[in-house]
């Protein structure tokens, strides 16, 4: 069974930084791509960031390019999020996904709880 | 980097059919056959019910059906039940992004 598991949502002052943790299990982590997904109070779905399979390549959203840095440890089963000059903005619910296939194109086809990322001071 | 557009409701009747559409641009939807639909229950985590604009995963029943023509995709949800009521999402590849649409929230009457 595929299991995603996020950590280290928690309170942040704005312009301050916070890293998010998803450990893998379940599944081959290092033959899929891995995505991030928000969801802010009241609001829809927002794709944030992707990372391919091997790491070598990396995707992000207008709204936190240059914020933001996505990567992963495939020894380790662990995908991250490292997000810094955080914004009230970036308040939400971030999910973890595995992506179909080695390449990101959106098809998240598994998904984790969620972690509450809440900014403000 | 602008949001797919969905109608924010839709309703049936259990039994019923109900069609979801999503509007991108030629550079989004009309341009990749990368077209998802996810099923979101509040609390819980989004399901995806189609991808590759229409295919469906293992477990996902035959009554979920989607498609493609031009910018516009569409979701299907044949034989209405009472589960299928909840936020439908559509995304699509566009190159370098991912971009989801803004939601549908489907009631089932």
């Amino acid at each position: 069974e595929v299991q995603l598991v996020e950590s280290g949502g928690g309170l942040v002052q704005p312009g301050k930084s916070r890293r998010l943790s998803c450990v893998a299990s379940g599944f081959t982590f290092n033959t899929y791509a891995m995505t991030w997904v928000r969801q802010a109070p009241g609001r829809g779905l927002e794709w944030v960031s992707g990372i391919t399979s091997g790491g070598g390549i990396t995707y992000y959203a207008d709204s936190v390019k240059g914020r933001f840095t996505i990567s992963r440890d495939n020894s380790k089963n662990t995908l991250y999020l490292e997000m810094s000059s955080l914004r009230t903005e970036d308040t939400a619910v971030y999910y973890c996904a595995q992506d179909l296939s080695f390449a990101v194109a959106g098809d998240l086809v598994s998904w984790g709880q969620g972690t509450l990322v809440t900014v403000s001071s | 980097q602008s949001a797919l557009t969905q109608p924010p409701s839709a309703s049936g009747s259990p039994g019923q059919s109900v069609t979801i559409s999503c509007t991108g641009t030629s550079s989004d939807v009309g341009n990749y056959n990368y077209v998802s639909w996810y099923r979101h229950h509040p609390g819980k985590a989004p399901k995806l019910m189609i991808y590759e604009v229409n295919q469906r995963p293992f477990g996902v029943p035959a009554r979920f059906s989607g498609s493609k023509s031009g910018n516009t995709a569409s979701l299907t949800v044949s034989g209405l039940q009472a589960e299928d009521e909840a936020d439908y999402y559509c995304s699509s590849f566009a190159g370098s992004f991912v971009v989801f649409g803004g939601g549908t929230k489907l009631t089932v009457l």
